[in-house]
């Protein structure tokens, strides 16, 4: 069974940093592309980064670029996103999610970040 | 970057009817050299993530109920669900992965009338 785990968000000044992980189990993670989408409360979802397998090509939003930085470690199964100069409007539950074919196909259950004074 | 946008923004539809959701993307999600469309719907019920319902516009992710399906291509497309249950109460997003940014629809909220 596919299974994705996120864990690491909390609260944080503005200004502060968070490193988010998710831990990937039933599936070989290695083989896939992996992504971290957020929702802020009460909104819709908005994708905020992209990695390949090996750690080599990554794509971030312009919201997030130059502040948020993705990779794996594909010998632990597990996806981080280090979010740095964090700002209010990116309170947010961020789920990481596999890509299948460009499809993202599982999602993990969230986990929530709120940055406040 | 490709805007999604859905319609209505909210429905509700009695138990046993049918229930139509609209997405129009700003520019084609119609990969031409193999005739896919680049295009997912999601259903999100509260405090759980997506859920995949459809994606290449119209194939049904396994164990997702016949009663949804997908239809569309190049800018407009639709989720149907042909006999709502009480279950499908949800928040339901499309979604294109044409291009990068991926984007989503702002969503529909699916309610029992």
């Amino acid at each position: 069974e596919v299974q994705l785990v996120e864990s690491g968000g909390g609260l944080v000044q503005p200004g502060g940093s968070l490193r988010l992980s998710c831990a990937a189990s039933g599936f070989t993670f290695s083989g896939y592309w992996m992504h971290w989408v957020r929702q802020a409360p009460g909104k819709g979802l908005v994708w905020v980064s992209r990695i390949n397998t090996d750690g080599s090509t990554t794509t971030y939003a312009d919201s997030v670029k130059g502040r948020f930085a993705i990779s794996r470690d594909n010998a632990k199964n597990t996806l981080y996103l280090q979010m740095n100069s964090l700002r209010a409007e990116d309170t947010a539950v961020y789920y990481c999610a596999r890509d299948h074919s460009t499809v993202t196909d599982y999602w993990g259950p969230g986990t929530l970040v709120t940055v406040s004074s | 970057d490709i805007v999604m946008t859905q319609s209505p923004d909210s429905l509700a539809v009695s138990l046993g009817e049918r229930a139509t959701i609209n997405c129009k993307s700003s520019q084609s999600v119609l990969y031409s050299s193999n005739n896919k469309n680049y295009l997912g719907w999601y259903q999100q019920k509260p405090g759980q993530p997506p859920k995949l319902l459809i994606y290449w516009a119209s194939t049904r992710e396994s164990g997702v109920p016949d009663r949804f399906s997908g239809s569309g291509s190049g800018t407009d497309f639709t989720l149907t669900i042909s006999s709502l249950q009480a279950e499908d109460v949800a928040v339901y997003y499309c979604q294109q992965y044409y291009r990068m940014p991926i984007t989503f629809g702002q969503g529909t909220r699916l309610e029992i009338k």
